[in-house]
């Protein structure tokens, strides 16, 4: 298994300019997640799903889309970047579904580091 | 949101052990988890603790709850230059679906 897989590594948006971080997990989750990471700052959550063709707001989603029209992906849309956005993002995914705090388990994706100037 | 506040910086001699502390609010916590967080990759699930225990062991882990403090921490034995990375204390609440993260402590191993 893969895991979860994110691409791209790196990217250097202008403001303004539009992207789609992609996710993808091969682990047959229910849960995914999307988080940014801030300097020096714990995650934030931006949105969530727990299956397809769910998704619902976390802490964050201003400026943000999602879309889970299958369980393996969920993407992340910017529509227009700002340097706000700047940031480091991660996906992540889990069973859910059942008793127990491993169900909740998180497996995070190496991250997106994502530049807007 | 909740809040789950954390030190940031740890420094501590290989050999000794590290006590890594945090604090949380949402008094309805079910789940509480430590991440650890290698540089320039994503986070891993070290161990979890249910809010009914007082206490988790897992090898050179020991987790320590209290719940009437709301107040967590994770000591790690003989720790070892492997172990420096950013430590991420996470809380479940009953909202099933939403975790909160503190802002990590960073544990420095010198040799």
């Amino acid at each position: 298994n893969a895991g979860v897989t994110q691409t791209p590594k790196f990217r250097i948006l202008k403001i303004g300019q539009s992207m789609t971080l992609q996710c993808t997990q091969d682990m047959n989750h229910n849960y995914m997640y999307w988080y940014r990471q801030d300097p020096g700052m714990g995650l934030k959550l931006i949105y969530y799903s727990v299956g397809a063709g769910i998704t619902d707001k976390g802490e964050v989603p201003n400026g943000y889309n999602v879309s889970r029209s299958t369980t393996e992906d969920f993407p992340l849309r910017l529509e227009l970047a700002a340097p706000s956005q700047t940031s480091v993002y991660f996906c992540a995914s889990s069973p859910g579904g059942l008793a127990g705090g491993n169900s909740y388990e998180q497996y995070f994706g190496p991250g997106t580091r994502l530049t807007v100037t | 949101g909740e809040d789950v506040e954390q030190s940031l910086f740890l420094s501590v001699r290989e050999g000794d052990s590290s006590v890594i502390n945090c604090t949380y609010t949402d008094s309805s916590s079910t789940y509480l988890y430590w991440y650890k967080q290698e540089p320039g990759a994503g986070l891993q699930l070290l161990t979890y603790i249910f809010s009914n225990m007082d206490m988790k062991q897992d090898q050179r882990l020991t987790v320590l709850l209290n719940k009437k403090d709301k107040h967590l921490s994770l000591r790690i034995a003989d720790t070892q230059t492997g172990d420096s990375a950013i430590y991420f204390c996470a809380e479940k609440g009953r909202n099933f679906n939403k975790f909160y993260f503190g802002s990590g402590t960073k544990l420095n191993v010198k040799p």
